[in-house]
């Protein structure tokens, strides 16, 4: 069992609607990243956050530690939106979840 | 642009040539990193150089070996690969391990 779980691995949603992805950790950390990665390949990081919430433009990370659980929203989804979407927890090292491979459809 | 580039973008070797990987990054990070993301599969670190020092090697095969001349710089030369190495090659540079992490577009490595 991968110490980084996302759900869900697959999401499909309509222009405009409000995303939600998930990532639970089982391990001690000092931090959690969130990271969008495009067909390309190319990584971008959109949050490095180790409690509460951030906000940055349509985009808001929320982190609960005490229930090692974080949440990446996407409000008024966009097209351009789609991307894989991938959790790591910094612990000793970084763990990286799976991802989320989103789909926004015009 | 992100500030880490790679190159080449794609490579195409076979599993007795000899090639080499190349990271530069000039935001001033202290720490680089070498990761390895095989299809569907989340990503592996490789390698940690933190001031030029080697802090990490992730117990990677010494087919592998990577090189870091300055803060600016790392390598990762690739000798006598297997077909199973092919995968995206990304570097990423951070200052000091716990703040954000900065990614280059990686290498599309394909060993035939």
């Amino acid at each position: 069992k991968n110490e980084v779980e996302q759900s869900p691995q697959n999401l499909t949603a309509q222009e405009g609607e409000f995303i939600t992805i998930n990532c639970s950790y089982s391990v001690g950390i000092s931090a959690l990243h969130w990271l969008q990665q495009h067909p390309g390949g190319g990584i971008v990081s959109l949050f490095m956050l180790s409690s509460g919430k951030k906000k940055h433009g349509r985009l808001i990370a929320t982190i609960n530690i005490q229930e090692k659980h974080s949440s990446l929203h996407i409000t008024a989804s966009h097209p351009r939106d789609s991307a894989v979407y991938i959790c790591a927890a910094r612990a000793d090292d970084m763990r990286f979840g799976a991802g989320t491979r989103l789909t926004v459809k015009p | 642009e992100t500030g880490v580039t790679q190159t080449p973008r794609h490579l195409v070797m076979g599993m007795t040539n000899k090639k080499s990987l190349k990271c530069e990054q000039h935001l001033g990070h202290n720490a680089m990193y070498w990761y390895k993301q095989s299809a569907k599969k989340p990503l592996e670190l490789m390698f940690v150089y933190n001031f030029k020092e080697q802090t990490e090697n992730n117990s990677v095969p010494s087919r592998f070996s990577p090189e870091c001349p300055n803060s600016s710089h790392l390598f990762l030369h690739l000798h006598t690969l297997q077909p199973e190495d092919s995968a995206l090659y990304l570097c990423a540079s951070s200052q000091d391990r716990d703040r954000r992490y900065t990614f280059g577009s990686g290498t599309r490595l394909t060993v035939v």
